[in-house]
């Protein structure tokens, strides 16, 4: 069935330095791919998604990649901020009405200040 | 405020127990989610209703039964609770289409005794 694969579980990056979380899918029909944080006590966050017709998007401090032939996809964030820690979730969608999300294990990230 | 609500926050029951959760979306979205998620932070979806239709089962037990008054409302009771059903309960809302943003609730954190 569908997966999604989420890589690492958890990371600690110094406060200013550039956090990457990968995932990699098994269903090649999915198109879109959106990225969620989770803060505590909180319900999930969308932050940033992508099309599958396109390679990279970028917001400010996040980018995302993502590689269709290798089934790839890859949140970047850049000067990061102790607002960062939370949980994130990558997630991967067919994309019509009937489809559902399948959401990746999640990863941990914490900022050190 | 605009926004996905859910009643109780916090759910102590007592196993063999009857419980429900209650959630509402003034977002105008027409698709409604229930998502559970695990000790380990795994999210994995429950139930999608698209204009007071079930559209998405996820092979969940049959103790669990979603109930979609109106496009706003969708609530979710489950009968003969179990102890492993104790997890943090997310509802959901988006447009149609699995390629849209998903609107999360804050959560119903559920302890089963």
């Amino acid at each position: 069935g569908e997966n999604v694969e989420q890589h690492p579980s958890t990371l600690s990056v110094q406060e200013g330095d550039s956090a990457v979380i990968k995932c990699t899918y098994s269903d090649s029909a999915s198109n879109y791919f959106p990225w969620y944080k989770q803060e505590l006590g909180k319900g999930p966050q969308l932050i940033i998604d992508i099309r599958s017709n396109v390679g990279e998007k970028k917001d400010q401090r996040i980018a995302v990649t993502l590689n269709k032939t290798a089934k790839h996809f890859s949140l970047h964030i850049t000067e990061t901020q102790p607002e960062d820690s939370a949980v994130y979730f990558c997630a991967a969608s067919r994309g019509s009405s009937a489809s559902k999300i399948i959401f990746g294990s999640g990863t941990r990230l914490s900022i050190r200040p | 405020d605009t926004a996905v609500s859910q009643t109780p926050k916090y759910l102590v029951t007592q196993m063999g127990n009857d419980k429900s959760i209650k959630c509402e979306q003034n977002l105008g979205h027409d698709t409604m989610y229930w998502y559970k998620q695990d000790s380990k932070k795994f999210l994995k979806i429950m139930f999608s209703y698209n204009n007071k239709e079930l559209i998405i089962n996820e092979t969940v037990p049959n103790r669990f039964s979603p109930k979609s008054p109106d496009k706003a409302h969708l609530n979710l009771h489950i009968n003969s609770l179990e102890l492993g059903d104790s997890a943090v309960y997310f509802c959901a809302s988006s447009l149609s289409g699995g390629n849209n943003e998903q609107f999360f609730g804050p959560g119903t954190r559920l302890t089963v005794l």
